[in-house]
């Protein structure tokens, strides 16, 4: 199974900040990776998709970038709403993997 | 409206069974392989099992042949048997769309329900 390990597990941020989370994949997955956002008892929703296309709807302060086993989510200019728990997810294979979440809280 | 509803879950005893059903509405539910994410209390995200449209089965490794996917077209509905339920199996189960993107057929979850919780306890 493709592992992905996301860093940090959990940070701390000021509303205004720019953070970045990142995602690594065990193997080469090339851009078949995608970010979920997620707040307590909602599902989750689509945010990045190929690695570094914005989904329909999401505020352009998100952006994603990498490809192969190197990958990042950055929120420029965090908003309030932004604190949540954010996770990525390998699409390259089946099984299908997620990492194990970021959560992003205010400070 | 675009939308996935999942109705089954409950409160169930170790070693029973459940099934768990997904209603697709405002899509072309037959065009799009569709899938399972689950999630126990307080942990991650955990995907599960996919259908394509084709009709063919992926299963995570922890399935371990106690999962079954299935889908009816003509009803819009893609249901999940889960036997043998254990403690562990107790989660939010998430139906979820597939939508493809470069040669990649599984691409992106884009459309989620809300989710039905299955506790399984004695």
């Amino acid at each position: 199974d493709d592992q992905l390990t996301q860093s940090p597990s959990s940070l701390s941020a000021f509303v205004g900040d720019r953070v970045t989370i990142t995602c690594r994949a065990s193997q080469n997955i090339d851009t078949y990776l995608n970010w979920y956002q997620q707040k307590p008892g909602k599902a989750p929703k689509l945010l990045i998709y190929a690695a570094s296309s914005l989904h329909s709807g999401v505020p352009s302060r998100f952006s994603g970038s990498g490809s192969g086993t190197e990958f990042a989510l950055t929120i420029n200019t965090l908003q309030p709403e932004d604190f949540a728990t954010y996770y990525c997810q390998q699409s390259c294979r089946t099984p299908i993997t997620f990492g194990q979440g970021t959560r992003l809280e205010i400070q | 409206e675009v939308q996935l509803l999942e109705s089954g879950g409950g409160l169930v005893q170790p070693g029973e069974s459940l099934r768990l059903s997904c209603a697709a509405s405002g899509f072309s539910f037959r065009d799009y392989a569709m899938a399972w994410v689950r999630q126990a209390p307080g942990k991650g995200l955990e995907w599960v099992s996919v259908i394509r449209d084709s009709g063919r089965t992926f299963y995570a490794t922890f399935v371990e042949g106690r999962f079954t996917i299935s889908r009816d077209n003509s009803k819009n509905t893609m249901y999940l048997q889960i036997n043998s339920l254990r403690a562990e199996d107790t989660a939010v189960y998430y139906c979820v769309k597939t939508a493809p993107y470069g040669t990649g057929w599984y691409g992106k979850n884009d459309l989620w329900g809300q989710g039905t919780l299955v506790t399984v306890s004695s």
